[in-house]
C-alpha cells in the first residue's frame, strides 16, 4: 500500500460544483501539504498543516479550503469549481526537522 | 516574493550525451532539494543540499549548489531513457516565514534513442 494515497485518482466536474480531495497516510509524518501542479509552472502551494491544530494558506489559496481532519488526514476543498481549478493536485507529507516530502500519487481535477 | 527560476523549461537530448539544468533563486536558500517525476507520476525526492559550494554524486548525476546559495545544478552524464522526467528544485529559504518549500518549474527531459 502506499505511504500517502489520495482520493478520487480521476474527477471530472461541472462549474459550480462542491468538490473533495482527501489525503491520507501512513508515514506517521506530522506535515501535510496541498500543491497544484500545472505545466510549465511547477508544483504551487495551496494549503499546509504542521499539526492538527495547525492551517497555514499558501502561495494560491484562493477558492480553496483544507480540513486537517487527523493527523493522518488532510483534505482539500473546492466549494464552487470553476474551469482554471482545472490541474493536477498533490499532496505531501514531511517531518518536522527533515523537511523532505513524500508525495501521493495525485488526483487529476478536470472542471467543465 | 521569493522566486525559483529553472531553466531550460525543456531539454531533448540524444541517448549517451551529457546536459545540465540550472536552477536560480530570487533570494539566499537554506538548502536545495531535487525531485523527478516520471511521466504520469508523481515527484519523488532525490537529493538536499545544504552547504555553500557543495557537490554531491548519485551515479551519473551530479548536483551543485552554488557559493552564494542562490542556484544550483544537475548534470546527467551519459543519458539513458530510464532518465526521462520532469526534475524540479526546490528551495527552503532562510528565515520563511512558515518553513516551506519553492518549488522550480521544472526542467521536462525527453531522450532520444
Amino acid at each position: 500500500d502506499a505511504d500517502v494515497t489520495q482520493t478520487p485518482r480521476n474527477r471530472i466536474t461541472k462549474t459550480g460544483k462542491r468538490i473533495m480531495l482527501e489525503c491520507s497516510q501512513t508515514k506517521g509524518h506530522d506535515r501535510m501539504y496541498w500543491y497544484r501542479q500545472d505545466p510549465g509552472l511547477g508544483l504551487r502551494l495551496i494549503y499546509y498543516s504542521f499539526d492538527v491544530k495547525d492551517i497555514n494558506k499558501g502561495e494560491i489559496s484562493d477558492g480553496y479550503s483544507v480540513s486537517r481532519q487527523a493527523q493522518a488526514k488532510f483534505s482539500l476543498s473546492l466549494e464552487s469549481a470553476i474551469p482554471n481549478q482545472t490541474a493536477l493536485y498533490f499532496c505531501a507529507t514531511s517531518v518536522s526537522g527533515a523537511n523532505v516530502l513524500t508525495f501521493g500519487a495525485g488526483s487529476r481535477l478536470t472542471v467543465l | 516574493g521569493q522566486q525559483v527560476m529553472q531553466i531550460p523549461q525543456y531539454q531533448h537530448v540524444q541517448e549517451g550525451e551529457d546536459f545540465t539544468t540550472y536552477c536560480n533563486s530570487s533570494t539566499t536558500l537554506s538548502n536545495i532539494q531535487w525531485y523527478k517525476q516520471r511521466p504520469g507520476g508523481h515527484p519523488v525526492f532525490l537529493i538536499q543540499l545544504v552547504k555553500s559550494g557543495e557537490v554531491k554524486k548519485q551515479k551519473r548525476l551530479t548536483f551543485q549548489f552554488g557559493e552564494a546559495k542562490k542556484n544550483s545544478s544537475l548534470h546527467i552524464t551519459a543519458t539513458q531513457t530510464t532518465d526521462v522526467g520532469t526534475y524540479f528544485c526546490a528551495g527552503w529559504r532562510i528565515k520563511a516565514a512558515g518553513n516551506k518549500l519553492t518549488f522550480g518549474g521544472g526542467t521536462r527531459v525527453l531522450v532520444k534513442p
